[in-house]
C-alpha cells in the first residue's frame, strides 16, 4: 500500500490556468506538508498542516492555496499558473514530533507551457 | 536552521562501504542530525537521525563526532540502489518551525558496478 500518494503524477497545462494537486496519506499521521523542487533540484517547504491547521506558510505567492479537509488529505490549488511554477511538488507527512521522520510521496511534475 | 556542508558528489564501488561526511560547525545543543536521501525520480526518503551517540538501523549507521561539529553517514555495503542524493539536515527542537526540513544541495552518490 502506498503510504503517501499524490495525484496526478504529471500535469501539463498552459499559463493562466488553475490546477489542483491532491495528496493522501494512510499512515495515520497528524502533520502534512507541501514541498517544491525547482529545476536546480532545491527542495523547499511551502506549507505545513498539523491536525488540519496551517502551521507553516513560507514565502509563497497567494496564488497557492492549500486545503486540508481532514488529517489524511492535503490538497494544493494553484491559480493563474505562471512559467515559474514549473517544478516537482512533493507532499509529505509525519507524526507531529520533530524527531519523527517525514514520509514523502513520489511527486507531481508540473509543466507550464 | 543551522547550516550543513556536504561534498557535491562522491563515488563508490558496489559492495564497498561508503562514508558520507557532513560538517555542521554551528550546531546547537538542541539540533538533531537527520539524513535523508532522494533516489532518481522519487521523493526524499528518511535514512537515520541522531543527537550525540552513534546510531545504527537497517539502512545505515550514523557516526557523530564528539564535539558534534561533524557527522558521517555510513553505508556498510553499497548497492546500485543506493545511488542517490544524500541530504544532511539539522532540526532544532526549540524553533517554532521545527516541523519543516530545510534541504541543502546534498551529496550525489554514484555507485559503480
Amino acid at each position: 500500500d502506498t503510504a503517501v500518494s499524490q495525484t496526478p503524477k504529471y500535469l501539463v497545462t498552459q499559463m493562466g490556468n488553475d490546477k489542483s494537486i491532491k495528496c493522501e496519506q494512510n499512515l495515520g499521521h497528524d502533520t502534512m506538508y507541501w514541498y517544491k523542487q525547482d529545476s536546480k533540484k532545491f527542495l523547499k517547504i511551502m506549507f505545513s498542516y498539523n491536525n488540519k491547521e496551517l502551521i507553516i506558510n513560507e514565502t509563497v505567492p497567494n496564488r497557492f492555496s492549500p486545503k486540508s479537509p481532514d488529517k489524511a488529505h492535503l490538497n494544493l490549488h494553484i491559480n493563474s499558473l505562471e512559467l515559474g511554477d514549473s517544478a516537482v511538488y512533493f507532499c509529505a507527512s509525519s507524526q507531529g514530533t520533530f524527531t519523527q521522520p517525514q514520509h514523502f510521496g513520489d511527486g507531481t511534475r508540473l509543466s507550464i507551457l | 536552521d543551522a547550516k550543513t556542508t556536504q561534498p557535491n558528489s562522491m563515488e563508490s564501488n558496489e559492495e564497498e562501504p561508503v562514508h558520507l561526511p557532513c560538517n555542521h560547525s554551528t550546531i546547537s545543543g538542541t539540533d538533531y542530525i537527520h539524513w535523508y536521501r532522494q533516489l532518481p525520480s522519487q521523493g526524499p526518503e528518511y535514512v537515520i537521525h541522531g543527537l550525540t551517540s552513534n546510531v545504527n538501523n537497517r539502512m545505515a549507521s550514523l557516526a557523530i563526532a564528539e564535539d558534534r561539529k561533524s557527522s558521517t553517514l555510513i553505508l556498510h555495503r553499497a548497492t546500485l540502489r543506493d545511488a542517490a542524493v544524500y541530504y544532511c539536515i539539522l532540526r532544532d527542537v526549540r524553533g517554532g518551525s521545527n516541523y519543516k526540513l530545510t534541504f541543502g544541495k546534498g551529496t550525489l552518490l554514484t555507485v559503480n558496478p
